[in-house]
C-alpha cells in the first residue's frame, strides 16, 4: 500500500495483560521502525528492522517487549505483562533506505493500560 | 543533557510572522529530519537534510554540520501551521533520536 497502516487504533489492557500491535509498511520499503510517544511528549526509539532482520534493538525493554517482521505478514510489537507506564502512542514508520531516508509514519496505536 | 535540543519549546506568533525553530545536537549524525505532528496526532516528514538548505513552499530548513545546528523557518505563517515541530537525527541507518518538539501556535 501507499500508506503505513497500523492496527488497532486504540487498545485497552489491564495491568499484566498482553498487548499486540501491528504495522504494515509501505510496499517496497525494506526498513521498519517502532517508536513510543508517552503523553504527547518526546518520541523514544524502540526497534528497527531491515526486512525480517532486527537492525537495532537498543531501545527495547527486552524483558517484556518483543517484535517481529516476517515475510508476507504485518510487523508486530508485543508487550507481555503490560505496566501502567506502557500507556503511550506507538508509531510505526517505514522507509526505503533506513533512518537516513525519509520516514513515513503510520497513524499510531494508542495503548491505555489500566 | 539530551542529545538533541530544540528551542523554543513553545512559540506563539501572529499570522504572517516569520518563524524560526532551532535544533542543536551533540552526537555524530548521518542525516537530520524535521517532522510535523498535527493536533490530531498524525506525523508528516517535512525535510530530510544532510547538508546545506532545502525549501518547500513557505518552509525552509538549513543545517550546519560543523556547528551541529539546524533551523526550520516558516515564512508568512498561517494558523494552519499550528502544530508540534520535531527535529530528529539519524544515528547511522539504524535509528532516529528525537528532540523534545516545539509547539507552535499561530493566531489569526
Amino acid at each position: 500500500g501507499e500508506e503505513v497502516a497500523q492496527t488497532p487504533k486504540h487498545l485497552v489492557r489491564g495491568e499484566g495483560q498482553k498487548a499486540k500491535l501491528y504495522c504494515a509498511p509501505i510496499k517496497g520499503h525494506s526498513y521498519v521502525f517502532w517508536y513510543q510517544q508517552v503523553l504527547k511528549n518526546e518520541f523514544k526509539f524502540l526497534i528497527s528492522f531491515q526486512n525480517e532482520n532486527v537492525f537495532d534493538e537498543t531501545g527495547m525493554p527486552k524483558e517484556r517487549f518483543s517484535a517481529k517482521c516476517l515475510p508476507n505478514s504485518p510487523c508486530s510489537l508485543e508487550i507481555q505483562a503490560t505496566k501502567l507506564e506502557d500507556s503511550a502512542v506507538y508509531f510505526c514508520a517505514s522507509s526505503l533506505g533506513g533512518a537516513e531516508e525519509t520516514q513515513y509514519f503510520g497513524p499510531g496505536t494508542r495503548l491505555l493500560v489500566l | 543533557k539530551n542529545e538533541v535540543e530544540q528551542s523554543p519549546q513553545n512559540l506563539t506568533a501572529q499570522e504572517g510572522e516569520f518563524i524560526t525553530i532551532n535544533c542543536s545536537y551533540s552526537v555524530g549524525i548521518s542525516a537530520l529530519h524535521w517532522l510535523q505532528q498535527h493536533p490530531g496526532g498524525g506525523i508528516v516528514s517535512l525535510f530530510m537534510l544532510s547538508s546545506g538548505k532545502k525549501k518547500h513552499g513557505r518552509l525552509i530548513a538549513t543545517i550546519n554540520i560543523q556547528e551541529k545546528h539546524s533551523s526550520l523557518h516558516i515564512t508568512a505563517s498561517h494558523p494552519r501551521d499550528s502544530a508540534v515541530y520535531i527535529c530528529a537525527v539519524a544515528i547511522g541507518a539504524q535509528k532516529l533520536v528525537f528532540g523534545q518538539g516545539t509547539r507552535l501556535t499561530i493566531n489569526p
